[in-house]
């Protein structure tokens, strides 16, 4: 079974501060890890997928597979960047036919951007 | 360029009234996916259509079904509402990878949401 654990509901730091949301995940397999965001009003968006390797609007997240962890950073918070995130564990189905894969999401984290 | 479109965007029921929530993409994606974002529960998957002429289940299908009806659209209903229902529903369709060599898996797209109560 996959699972995607977030330990921390609500994270509250101030503007300029780093900010780690934490991720961790059970997958008996090679999984592909994902962030999405949600603002406030607006739906679900992907922020990062691990594969790419990117930094998105200063986010970046590196896949440790010994500590199963799959953690969100920026060194410094921007009062834009409060909202809801969400880690997400896709895990590979017999390769990828197209087919669809099954997103395992987290609880969330409400990242909270004090000014 | 609509994407994912979902509704009603809210809706009050009874317990033990029915309705059917309609969802519709215009990306030519085989796969959709309907989620429920409960406060502490994050999203958890109902039910989904890998391709046109499927549905399975996911973690959280009991009391609801699916209908994919063409490969635009995927509806969920609830046939006899109840209070636990009461949440916040997400459609969502899946782009796959351009690179089907490269690895990585693609993207969802969610919709904006409808919100469900049940009284």
């Amino acid at each position: 079974a996959q699972r995607v654990t977030q330990p921390e509901k609500l994270l509250s730091v101030f503007k300029g501060a780093p900010v780690e949301l934490k991720c961790n995940y059970s997958y008996s397999g090679s999984p592909e890890l994902f962030w999405y965001v949600q603002y406030s009003r607006q739906r679900l968006q992907l922020l990062l997928r691990h594969i790419s390797r990117e930094s998105i609007k200063g986010f970046t997240a590196d896949l440790n597979k010994g500590e199963t962890s799959f953690h969100l950073k920026k060194p410094f918070a921007q009062e834009e960047d409060s909202a809801m995130y969400y880690c997400a564990l896709s895990g590979r189905l017999g390769g990828l036919t197209g087919g669809g894969n099954k997103l395992t999401f987290g609880t969330g984290t409400q990242l909270k951007v004090e000014l | 360029n609509a994407g994912v479109t979902q509704t009603p965007k809210f809706q009050v029921l009874k317990t033990g009234q029915s309705m059917t929530l309609q969802c519709a993409q215009d990306m030519n994606h085989n796969s959709m996916y309907w989620y429920r974002q409960d406060p502490g529960m994050g999203l958890r998957l109902i039910y989904y259509s890998a391709s046109e002429g499927t549905t399975d289940k996911g973690e959280v299908p009991n009391g609801y079904n699916v209908s994919r009806l063409n490969k635009r659209e995927f509806s969920l209903r609830l046939e006899s509402a109840a209070p636990s229902q009461t949440s916040v529903y997400f459609c969502a369709s899946w782009a796959p990878p351009l690179d089907r060599g490269g690895g990585w898996t693609g993207e969802l797209f969610f919709g904006e949401g409808s919100r469900l109560t049940v009284l």
